[in-house]
């Protein structure tokens, strides 16, 4: 089975702080996605990348895709509470996987006000 | 356009007790998933349909679990007998097509507790 690591596990920060989560695997992924989870709620893809070195923007969140496609972060300027949730990288199209989604663990982050 | 429509939200049972989840997927969506999510990780998928076909269930454990998508729409997800270690998050999820870059579109899940 396929890892994909996250980092941190959990993280709390306060209002208008930045912050960077990590997203690693020793297998090359044809795509990887990053999805934003509430609290009984199901994820919800915020970006997906597929191109390696490829930077998205999406407001205050910036994602990028490493230049050998096994490793992705997200970044978030200026935090708002409203940030909070669970951010879970997810690797797709990896040899072994096929078009299976392989998610992370995820990264649990609270944004105080 | 509705989303993706999982019931029950909640359900308690006891060890050793059948339970099942439905799933009705966006309209015109050909692929849905089913994933099992545990506290504190992240989803795990169980099995994939394309219509109505089971493309890849190699992580459905086959003694207790079985699934089925009549008509290519719906879809029920059943475990029976339940044990404790099944007590979890199911999400559904539905695209498109089945492409790994493809988005998934998720439900809320349903929380199942087994005592």
């Amino acid at each position: 089975t396929q890892l994909l690591e996250q980092s941190p596990q959990f993280l709390s920060i306060q209002e208008g702080e930045n912050l960077t989560v990590y997203c690693n695997s020793s297998s090359v992924f044809s795509s990887l996605q990053w999805y934003r989870q509430e609290p009984g709620e199901g994820p919800v893809l915020l970006v997906t990348v597929v191109t390696g070195g490829e930077v998205k923007k999406l407001k205050r969140l910036t994602f990028q895709f490493g230049d050998a496609r096994k490793d992705s972060s997200l970044h978030i300027t200026a935090a708002q509470p409203g940030d909070t949730g669970l951010y879970l990288c997810a690797g797709g199209g990896e040899e072994t996987s096929g078009s299976r989604l392989t998610f992370g663990e995820g990264t649990q982050l609270t944004v105080n006000p | 356009e509705a989303g993706v429509v999982q019931s029950p939200r909640y359900k308690i049972i006891e060890k050793k007790q059948p339970v099942a989840f439905w799933c009705n997927p966006i309209s015109g969506h050909n692929t849905l998933y089913w994933y099992r999510q545990n506290l504190g990780q992240g989803p795990e998928l169980l099995i994939r349909y394309e219509n109505e076909e089971a493309v890849d269930d190699s992580q459905l454990p086959k003694d207790r679990f079985s699934a089925e998508r009549l008509k290519g729409v719906d879809s029920t997800l059943k475990i029976q007998p339940a044990e404790l270690g099944d007590s979890a998050v199911y999400l559904c999820a539905s695209s498109l097509f089945g492409l790994a870059g493809n988005e998934q579109y998720f439900g809320p899940g349903t929380r199942l507790t087994v005592t």
